[in-house]
């Protein structure tokens, strides 16, 4: 298995610019979850899915879209990039809603 | 809405000396998971407490619940370099889907 699998792991943007960042698992997990890491901030939830079809917003939602149309995969998308959404996301899944969460290798994402 | 906070932010302990974080959350908590991060990793799960009052041991740490179900805390007995990272505490709450982490405890192990 390779569990919770993200790209691209590096990427710059111009103000402005659209991206989707891909988040792939294979552990059949209901749960999953996007994250930002900010210095001194910890990981701040942007949005969730408790399944195929739903989705929900976290703590920071703003300038961020998601999609859940299967069960492995739940992308991210910027809408238009600003220099504000500089910042290290990690996706994560889980089991349950309630079960450990697995974390991905992070993409560092610099917006210009 | 709900607010997570760690203490100390920092802690720098010569090697074979205790640590000990602390997450304290401003409303009662459904459980709490604890996650560790190391230098330009991601983070990974620790351990889950679910019931007031638990106390849980892996090895030299140990974590615990409070009775309130409002904060936790991780203690590292001896520490050693292998520790170094930042420890998270995660916060579930009653009728959300949310995993709130708190803003964590960066731990650095002088040899």
């Amino acid at each position: 298995n390779a569990g919770v699998t993200q790209t691209p792991k590096f990427q710059v943007l111009k103000t402005g610019q659209s991206m989707t960042l891909q988040c792939a698992q294979d552990m059949n997990h209901e749960y999953m979850s996007w994250y930002r890491q900010d210095p001194g901030m910890g990981l701040r939830l942007i949005h969730y899915s408790v399944g195929a079809g739903i989705t929900d917003q976290g703590e920071v939602p703003n300038g961020y879209n998601v999609s859940r149309s299967t069960t492995e995969d739940f992308p991210l998308r910027l809408l238009s990039a600003a220099p504000s959404q500089t910042s290290v996301y990690f996706c994560a899944s889980s089991i349950s809603r309630t079960g450990e969460l697995f974390f991905g290798e992070g993409s560092r994402l610099t917006v210009l | 809405g709900q607010q997570v906070m760690q203490i100390p932010q920092y802690q720098h302990v010569q090697e074979g000396e205790d640590f000990t974080t602390y997450c304290n959350s401003s409303t009662t908590l459904s459980n709490i998971q604890w996650y560790k991060q190391r230098p330009g990793g991601h983070p990974v799960f620790l351990i889950q407490l679910v019931k007031s009052g638990e106390v849980k041991k892996q090895k030299r740490l140990t974590f615990q619940f409070g009775e309130a179900k409002k904060n936790s805390s991780l203690h590292i007995t001896a520490t050693q370099t292998t520790d170094v990272g930042t420890y998270f505490c995660a916060v579930g709450t009653s009728g959300t889907y949310k995993y709130i982490f708190g803003t964590g405890t960066r731990l650095k192990v002088l040899a």
